[in-house]
């Protein structure tokens, strides 16, 4: 079994400054990490994923996420936030036995002018 | 090509009544899913589908059943629709080899 926690419901930071979203999982086998992005009433999107090459992973829109074993976590970071970064962010793991994914509580950015 | 599309968009039930929630994909995939999503809880898994004919339980598939008759359609069903029932519902498809999974847009239903 699998599970994911996010640190923080809600996260706010000014325009150009990083932006720091958490996230621990547990799995019992290696497992497959993603992030994603929800925008208001829209479906989810991939933002990056790890799936046991490089752990530090580059995604869209200039996200980068790494994969710490020791520590159990896949942070996901960007170094200047931009408006268009406000949504909410979701991070899942999937085992390498199992297509389903475990989706965290969730992350709401804002980001203030 | 579309991707993965959910029909309605929007609904609203009263208790009891019953309705389908269709979900399209045209990437071929093998695998399908249906989730719910409410407030603070993430998405939670109702049922899956591994292939054209198959379907099984989710996390949370009390409520709900599933048909997975085509391969490129997963169908969800209230039969008896409750307030608890209430969420936006979202469906989305991985192919065999991947594990990320591509979503499509949502349908947000109402239940009175």
């Amino acid at each position: 079994a699998q599970s994911v926690t996010q640190l923080g419901s809600h996260v706010s930071v000014s325009e150009g400054a990083l932006v720091l979203l958490r996230c621990n999982y547990s799995s019992s086998v290696p497992p497959y990490l993603f992030w994603y992005v929800q925008y208001p009433n829209q479906g989810l999107q991939l933002l990056l994923k790890y799936t046991s090459a490089a752990t530090l992973v580059k995604g869209i829109n200039g996200f980068e996420a790494e994969f710490k074993k020791s520590e159990t976590s896949f942070h996901l970071t960007k170094p200047s936030a931009h408006m268009s970064d406000a949504a909410e962010y979701f991070c899942a793991v999937s085992s390498s036995n199992d297509y389903k994914l475990s989706f965290g509580a969730g992350t709401t950015v804002t980001v203030r002018a | 090509n579309a991707g993965v599309t959910q029909t309605p968009k929007f609904r609203v039930l009263k208790t009891g009544q019953s309705m389908t929630l269709l979900c399209a994909q045209d990437m071929n995939h093998e695998y399908m899913y249906w989730y719910r999503q409410d407030p603070g809880m993430g998405l939670r898994l109702i049922h899956y589908s591994v292939g054209e004919g198959t379907t099984a339980k989710g996390e949370v598939p009390d409520g709900y059943n599933v048909s997975r008759l085509k391969k490129q359609n997963f169908l969800l069903g209230l039969e008896s629709a409750a307030p608890s029932q209430t969420s936006v519902y979202f469906c989305a498809s991985s192919s065999t080899g991947l594990h990320e999974q591509f979503f499509g847009p949502g349908t947000r239903l109402t239940v009175l």
